[in-house]
């Protein structure tokens, strides 16, 4: 089955320690994002990749960090999370400007 | 930068009920638009994808048009259903290949 797969689904952790959501797809696409939405906000892009090793900064980057070192996966990485990284967090892949297929969310809590 | 916005934003009517929603994007070089719905705690599910190069797309009960000149974009649900229920999220995407959302359109349909 083709799918964006989201690890884990919950976390809840204490300010400043590092964490990594994991995001894999199955689909061969190039194309891979990470959102998060936050109420009254929606959507909003964190970082993006176009390919293997091509990444680059989307609307909030600050506080995060990313890598693609194989066309599947593309981790978020919160080196020093903050309690204003408490989000719902969304990858979301595509063959580059086609339809873009998501990731069932992480919920993030940050004490 | 693109700002993409959905009204009203939230709307509940009456199963059966034919019903618009509305999406305007502020830059009309678009590439595409995508209608997403969203479930409560749940990730994105696509449900039509309309380019820049077309006026509208239809799957089912549902009919998306998009007025790229006039920076707008409508979805259409015939014979409303009880699952339909959701928040209905519409994104731009710009040549860059970067997905602009709007804050979305919760609809409840009242059995």
């Amino acid at each position: 089955e083709a799918q964006v797969t989201q690890n884990p689904r919950y976390l809840i952790t204490v300010t400043g320690k590092k964490l990594t959501v994991t995001c894999s797809q199955n689909m061969n696409h190039e194309y891979m994002s990470w959102y998060r939405q936050d109420p009254g906000l929606g959507l909003r892009q964190i970082y993006y990749s176009m390919n293997v090793e091509v990444t680059d900064k989307g609307d909030v980057p600050e506080g995060y960090k990313v890598s693609r070192k194989e066309k599947r996966n593309f981790p978020l990485i919160l080196e020093s999370p903050s309690p204003n990284q408490t989000s719902l967090y969304f990858c979301a892949s595509s063959q580059t400007s086609f339809e873009q297929f998501f990731g069932p969310g992480t919920r993030l809590t940050v004490l | 930068k693109q700002e993409v916005t959905q009204i009203p934003a939230a709307l509940s009517v009456p199963e059966g009920e034919n019903l618009v929603l509305n999406c305007s994007f502020t830059d009309s070089a678009i590439y595409n638009l995508q209608w997403f719905r969203q479930d409560p705690g749940k990730g994105l599910t696509s449900l039509l994808l309309i380019q820049s190069s077309q006026r509208e797309q239809t799957s089912g009960r549902l009919n998306a048009s998009l007025d790229k000149s006039s920076g707008r974009s409508t979805l259409y649900i015939a014979a409303s259903q009880p699952g339909d229920s959701a928040t209905y999220l519409c994104a731009v995407r710009d040549g860059a290949n970067n997905l602009f959302f709007g804050t979305g359109t919760r609809l409840t349909v009242i059995p």
